[in-house]
């Protein structure tokens, strides 16, 4: 079993829609968790970082923590066109970072 | 402008010719670390550096090496480059904010890799 899982795409949404991202993590110890945005062709970027359980809003974006269920998801709310990417999402344990197979998410206009 | 640099961009070489790819970042970021990103295989940790002198495998370190001689660069070498390593590469360093426990992160452009 993968360390981290991520809901198998691609993922197609309407714009305006709601996406809805998850991944799941199976190291308990796993103290850090985030959520990379990777255009085709470019390098990820960093769009979310959360370390408590909980919900964590940076503008449309919000990230989901909950550490029982060992689950982290990433909500985009009214989604773009220019949100069409494949997310990552990450967990990190001290300096050890593994990554999920990404989700492709495709906004329709 | 904050940033992470990769040299070079697009490398062919040739298997068992010794390569080295640099990286530098100038943010004093104490946290830097190398993933390759294969299609199927996702990104994979290779090497990361918790500060200078400081370095650790990540999940395939296996033909790469690592120095992190100064807080600003940190070179990945392969000492005899296969095919199965041809991939792409990418740096990234970090800075966790003690304070408020907030990270930041940059990934460098990358560097595609193609051994012979």
């Amino acid at each position: 079993q993968k360390e981290v899982e991520q809901n198998s795409g691609p993922l197609s949404v309407p714009e305006g829609a709601i996406a809805s991202l998850n991944c799941t993590y199976s190291d308990r110890g796993s103290q850090s968790f985030f959520w990379y945005r990777q255009y085709s062709g470019k390098s990820p970027e960093l769009i979310m970082f959360i370390y408590s359980n909980g919900d964590k809003e940076d503008g449309r974006f919000t990230a989901q923590l909950n550490k029982a269920s060992q689950y982290v998801s990433l909500l985009i709310r009214d989604s773009q066109p220019s949100d069409s990417a494949t997310y990552l999402c990450a967990v990190k344990d001290a300096g050890k970072s593994t990554f999920g197979d990404g989700t492709t998410l495709t906004v329709k206009p | 402008e904050a940033q992470v640099t990769q040299n070079p961009r697009y490398l062919i070489t040739v298997t068992g010719k010794k390569l080295t790819v640099t990286c530098s970042q100038n943010m004093n970021h104490e946290y830097m670390s190398w993933y390759r990103q294969d299609p199927g295989l996702g990104l994979r940790q290779i090497y990361y550096s918790m500060n200078v002198e400081v370095t650790d495998k990540g999940d395939v370190p296996e033909g790469y090496k690592v120095s992190r001689k100064e807080k600003r660069n940190f070179p990945l070498i392969l000492e005899s480059p296969s095919p199965n390593q041809t991939s792409l590469y990418f740096c990234a360093s970090s800075l966790k904010l003690r304070q408020t426990r907030q990270e930041t992160q940059y990934f460098g452009p990358g560097t595609r890799l193609l051994v012979l």
